[in-house]
């Protein structure tokens, strides 16, 4: 088990709506990355946050949004929901450039 | 994108035996690293090998690397039912920001 906090665990919500997902980072780690992960499918990037400031983007839109807090925290907000956003969510912490990512459980998002 | 494909895409034994896995990735890589998920949860890290290595060991885990040909392969030795999981390769490099490309996975099952 890595000290990587998710929250919610899973979540469901309607085509339309916008949802906020959660990441507690490990202790002593700098650096966040979320990436989203489709049934069958490894995961894919979205992004990364270094020092609270996006630092490197993958293949998403700009409704794919982030944050980072001063205790290197992060959150994950997506607005206008599509069905095909339904995936796991998975944040990973890491030291900034460091090799190794330490995933955390993930949250399951359902849009309905 | 997916950078890497695993092949099979499952993979059935019986406990005891062993398990090879293949990844074969696309562009250049500075490393290759290797990670488990149980049950759609979060990714655990195995291994990771360097692009200037050949093989590395961990414990049951023997990882080879032959960027002339763009693989890499996971041998799994003596499984136990434990390890059933899927099995992930990724690929990692620096485009501005430290993000990994992950395969399609290979999904072992072993049987008791």
């Amino acid at each position: 088990e890595t000290g990587v906090t998710q929250s919610p665990t899973h979540l469901i919500k309607t085509r339309g709506q916008q949802v906020t997902l959660r990441c507690s980072s490990q202790s002593g780690h700098n650096t966040v990355s979320w990436y989203q992960q489709a049934l069958g499918q490894g995961p894919q990037f979205i992004f990364q946050y270094y020092r609270e400031e996006e630092n490197g983007r993958g293949n998403f839109p700009p409704r794919f949004s982030g944050l980072q807090f001063p205790n290197y925290s992060s959150e994950l907000n997506v607005n206008a929901l599509e069905l095909d956003d339904s995936a796991l969510y998975l944040c990973a912490s890491s030291q900034q450039g460091a090799n190794e990512q330490y995933f955390g459980p993930g949250t399951r998002l359902t849009v309905t | 994108s997916q950078q890497g494909e695993e092949d099979p895409q499952a993979l059935s034994i019986q406990e005891g035996e062993n398990a090879t896995m293949n990844c074969s990735y696309k562009t250049s890589i500075n490393n290759l690293q290797w990670y488990r998920q149980n049950s759609g949860r979060g990714l655990v890290h195995l291994i990771l090998i360097r692009s200037n290595e050949r093989e590395k060991h961990s414990g049951r885990l023997r990882v080879t690397l032959d960027t002339s040909k763009k693989s890499s392969s996971l041998l799994i030795t003596a499984s136990r039912a434990a390890d059933t999981a899927s099995y992930f390769c990724a690929t990692d490099g620096w485009t501005g920001s430290y993000q990994l490309t992950f395969g399609k996975g290979t999904k072992l099952s072993v049987i008791p």
